[in-house]
This record gives structure tokens, sequence and C-alpha cells, in this order.
């Protein structure tokens, strides 16, 4: 059945370096992939997506990087700060349900 | 804010009980998306519905069923419930089937004793 795999499942770097998270896909037909970053008991928020017909996406310290081929994508935070200490997930879609991630629990130390 | 509410935010209840859950989606938005949040099984999507009608299923049990009403509010009802089923339960919205982007409510965390 369709399976997202993320790696690593915690990440811990110093503030100021860059973080990278890793899925990778098994639906070939799955066309739009999600980040979500999630707070200790709150929702999951949208902070970029990416379409199949793209291979990258910036938005400020954020950028997602999309390899069709492989079937993986990543997500890479630069300069991080400790506000950005949260669980990401990515996540697979095809027109309809979101398939995620197991969630990557990041750490960002002043 | 993203528009979502869901309610109640908090539930306690005992196992064989049934519960409602609530979800009122963003202005406009047609589709509403269930999903289950336990701290062994990451994000699982349950259930969709587009404009009334259930669009698409995922991993739901028997025991739990949902519908989208006319106001484009939803419920999702878990009934005979088990310890298993305590878990923040999230409903998301979007436009419509072809919007990708979904976004979520503050979640109900249902804790069954």
């Amino acid at each position: 059945g369709e399976n997202v795999e993320q790696h690593p499942s915690t990440l811990s770097v110093q503030e100021g370096d860059s973080a990278v998270i890793k899925c990778t896909y098994s639906d070939s037909a799955s066309n739009y992939f999600p980040w979500y970053k999630q707070e200790l008991g709150k929702r999951p928020q949208l902070i970029i997506d990416i379409r199949s017909n793209v291979g990258e996406k910036k938005d400020q310290r954020i950028a997602v990087t999309l390899n069709k081929t492989a079937k993986h994508f990543s997500l890479h935070i630069t300069e991080t700060q400790p506000e950005d200490s949260a669980v990401y997930f990515c996540a697979a879609s095809n027109n309809d349900k979101l398939i995620f991630g197991t969630g990557t629990r990041l750490q960002v130390f002043p | 804010d993203s528009g979502v509410t869901q309610t109640p935010k908090h539930l306690i209840t005992a196992t064989g009980q049934r519960v409602t859950l609530r979800c009122s989606p963003r202005s406009g938005d047609l589709s509403v998306y269930w999903y289950q949040q336990s701290l062994d099984q990451g994000l699982q999507f349950l259930i969709q519905y587009y404009n009334g009608e259930e669009r698409a299923k995922g991993n739901i049990l028997e025991r739990f069923s949902a519908q989208q009403f006319p106001d484009l509010h939803s419920e999702l009802n878990l009934s005979s419930l088990e310890l298993g089923d305590s878990a923040l339960y999230f409903c998301a919205s979007s436009p419509n089937t072809y919007t990708y982007e979904q976004y979520f409510g503050p979640g109900t965390r249902l804790t069954v004793t």
C-alpha cells in the first residue's frame, strides 16, 4: 500500500546550523508533497509544499526539493532558530488523502 | 488560526461508550478530512467527505463512522470505545478535492479510561 518513510526520527542542531529531513514515498502517482510543523499538543501547520511538476521551492529559510525519479523529497531549514524546534511531518498525496511520514523531532539548541 | 474549528477540545470517557466529534471547515471549503494521531501510529488518515459525500476511506475501523451535513460541518462517531482509541483526532479542510492544501483544526483529545 501507500507508504511514506521519514528520516531521521530525531535531529538536534545548534542555533544557526542547517537541518535536513528526508522522505521517501512509494506511490508513484503521488503529485503533492506538503510539510507540516507540529508543536506539542497543537495542530499540524502547513509550512511549505511542492507539486510534482516542480523540483525545488523556497520560502525564506525553508526549502523543499523533490526527486520524482527516486521518489524522495527533502526539507531544508537554514539558519535554524530555537523557535524552529518542533515535530516536522512530510506527506504525500494523490489528489486526496495525505499519507504522512512518521515525523522528525527537531531540537535547536541556543 | 486555520479557520477550522473542532469541538470538544477534550473528551474523557469509558470503554464501551460512544462519542461524537464535531468539525466545522473553513468558510467556503467543501472537503473535510479526518485524521487520528496516536503516540505510536503518527498521523493516520481516516476518511474524507466532499460536499456531503464520502470521497475516500483510509484505515477507519468499522466502529467508527462519519458524515458531512448540508452546512458542510462534519461529525466523527466513535462507538464501542477501547483504550487504544485514545488519541488526538484532527479534521482538516480544503476548498475542493483538487486543491491540495489541507488546513488542520486544533484537534480533539480523546481519552478512554
